[in-house]
């Protein structure tokens, strides 16, 4: 099983700032990694496929690189509603993995 | 737009069992994968299972093979997960969730989630 590790467990940015997150793969996943970002009481969006690809519907302030066993996804500009959970997982092997989160709060 | 709701959830004791399913609209139910997905209190999310568009293939994380088993019925627009042996360890949010066009190996959309309660 691929174990996901997501860094920092708690990361706090004032709005209008950037924040940086950080996604490692304890083997190569390829590009095979997507982003999602969950609300309290919501079910987790998808933000970022195959590594650096958004979604429909996504703003352009939201970018994912990386490749490999390291990721990162950048928020460019914070927002209000951008401050949440933020959740990698990788989809190159069974069974599908997930880290274990970043809480994006307010500064 | 696609969305998903599920239903089924509910309080069952250790050992018990109980079935989820998940009513999909708004895309073509018959043509996609289906994965179920599940978020204990406090957790992360975690992979649960996966069913191919005709049902045809399935993967099961390894903390459910043996005890629980996806299936859909196309004609009736529902995936199910059937849920044996339960234990505590099984107490999440289950949420199902759309595969792509492109790729099995990711989800969306996901649906609201039914919570699945294991105590005696």
């Amino acid at each position: 099983e691929i174990v996901m590790t997501q860094s920092p467990a708690t990361l706090s940015v004032s709005p209008g700032e950037r924040a940086t997150l950080s996604c490692k793969a304890s083997q190569s996943v390829s590009s095979k990694l997507v982003w999602y970002q969950q609300k309290r009481g919501q079910a987790p969006r998808l933000l970022i496929y195959g590594a650096s690809t958004r979604a429909t519907g996504i703003p352009a302030r939201f970018s994912g690189s990386g490749s490999g066993t390291e990721f990162t996804l950048t928020i460019s500009s914070l927002q209000s509603e951008d401050f949440a959970v933020y959740y990698c997982q990788q989809y190159d092997n069974w069974p599908l993995t997930f880290g274990q989160g970043t809480k994006l709060e307010i500064k | 737009q696609a969305q998903l709701v599920e239903s089924g959830g509910g309080v069952v004791q250790p050992g018990g069992s109980l079935r989820l399913s998940c009513a999909p609209s708004g895309f073509s139910f018959s043509s996609y994968g289906m994965h179920w997905v599940r978020q204990a209190p406090g957790r992360g999310p975690q992979w649960v299972a996966f069913i191919r568009h005709d049902g045809g293939t399935k993967y099961y994380a390894d903390s459910v093979k043996g005890r629980f088993t996806v299936s859909r019925d196309n004609s009736k627009n529902t995936l199910y997960l059937q849920m044996n042996s339960l234990r505590d360890e099984d107490t999440a949010v289950y949420f199902c969730a759309k595969t792509s066009d492109s790729s099995w190996g990711w989800f969306d959309p996901w649906g609201q989630g039914t919570l699945v309660t294991v105590s005696s």
